[in-house]
C-alpha cells in the first residue's frame, strides 16, 4: 500500500473487554513501532518489532498489553481487560530509514 | 522529569516571522533528534533530523544541536499559518526507542 493504515480508526469499548488493534506497515519496512498517545501529549513508545521479533517491549504498561507480527508484515496489538486510562491514540509507524506513522485508533474505554 | 523536555506553549508569531521551538534531553546518550509536525486530528509526520552538533538545513526549517548543553531547536522562517500545528521533538539512544517530547503548539497569525 501506499502508506501506514491500522484499523480499526475508531473504537469503543467497556471496561474489561479485549480489544485488537490492527496496523499494516508500509510493504519492506522491516522496522515497526507501536506508540500510545494521549490527549495533549506526545506518543509513548509501547514496542518495537524487527521482522517478527520483537526486540523491545519496555514501553508497555502492563501485561493486560501484547504485540505481535508472527509474519513480519501485519501487527496486532491486543490489550486485555480494557481500562479507562487505556483510553487513548494508538499509533503504529513502520521505517526502512525513516518512522511513517499510519492514522491512528482511537481508542476509548467507557 | 520527563526524558525529553519541550515547552508546551502555545507560541504565537506573526505571518513571516522566524519561529523558533526549543527542547532538551536528558539522556547523554541520545544519538539522533528528530522533528515532527502534528495537525490537529493527524498523526506525526518527520521534517527534520540531525545526528551531529550543529545547524542543518532544508528549506525554510533549520535544525540545530547541541549535544554539550542537550539541547536541540528547530526554526522556521518565513512562517506561514499553514505551519500551524504541534511541534514533537524526539530522541533516539543507541537502539531504535524513540522517546518524544510533549510537543510545542505553534499559531502563525496571518
Amino acid at each position: 500500500g501506499a502508506g501506514v493504515s491500522q484499523s480499526p480508526r475508531y473504537k469503543v469499548a467497556k471496561r474489561g473487554q479485549d480489544v485488537a488493534l490492527r496496523c499494516d506497515p508500509i510493504s519492506g519496512h522491516v522496522s515497526l513501532f507501536w506508540y500510545q498517545q494521549a490527549l495533549g501529549q506526545g506518543p509513548e513508545f509501547l514496542t518495537y518489532f524487527q521482522n517478527e521479533a520483537q526486540l523491545d517491549k519496555s514501553g508497555l504498561p502492563s501485561d493486560r498489553f501484547f504485540a505481535e507480527r508472527p509474519e513480519g508484515s501485519v501487527s496486532t496489538l491486543k490489550i486485555q481487560r480494557t481500562q479507562q486510562e487505556d483510553s487513548a491514540v494508538y499509533l503504529c509507524a513502520s521505517s526502512f530509514d525513516e518512522q511513517f506513522f499510519g492514522p491512528g485508533t482511537r481508542l476509548t474505554v467507557l | 522529569q520527563k526524558e525529553v523536555e519541550q515547552n508546551s506553549g502555545p507560541l504565537s508569531v506573526p505571518e513571516g516571522a522566524i519561529a523558533s521551538l526549543n527542547c532538551t534531553y536528558s539522556d547523554r546518550g541520545s544519538q539522533s533528534f528528530f522533528w515532527y509536525r502534528q495537525y490537529s486530528g493527524k498523526s506525526p509526520e518527520l521534517i527534520m533530523f540531525i545526528y551531529s552538533n550543529g545547524d542543518k538545513e532544508d528549506g525554510r526549517f533549520t535544525a540545530q544541536l547541541n549535544k554539550a548543553s542537550q539541547y536541540v531547536s528547530l526554526l522556521i522562517r518565513d512562517s506561514q499559518p499553514s505551519d500551524s500545528a504541534t511541534y514533537l521533538c524526539a530522541a533516539t539512544t543507541g537502539g531504535f526507542k524513540t522517546i518524544f517530547g510533549a510537543g510545542t503548539r505553534l499559531f502563525v497569525k496571518a
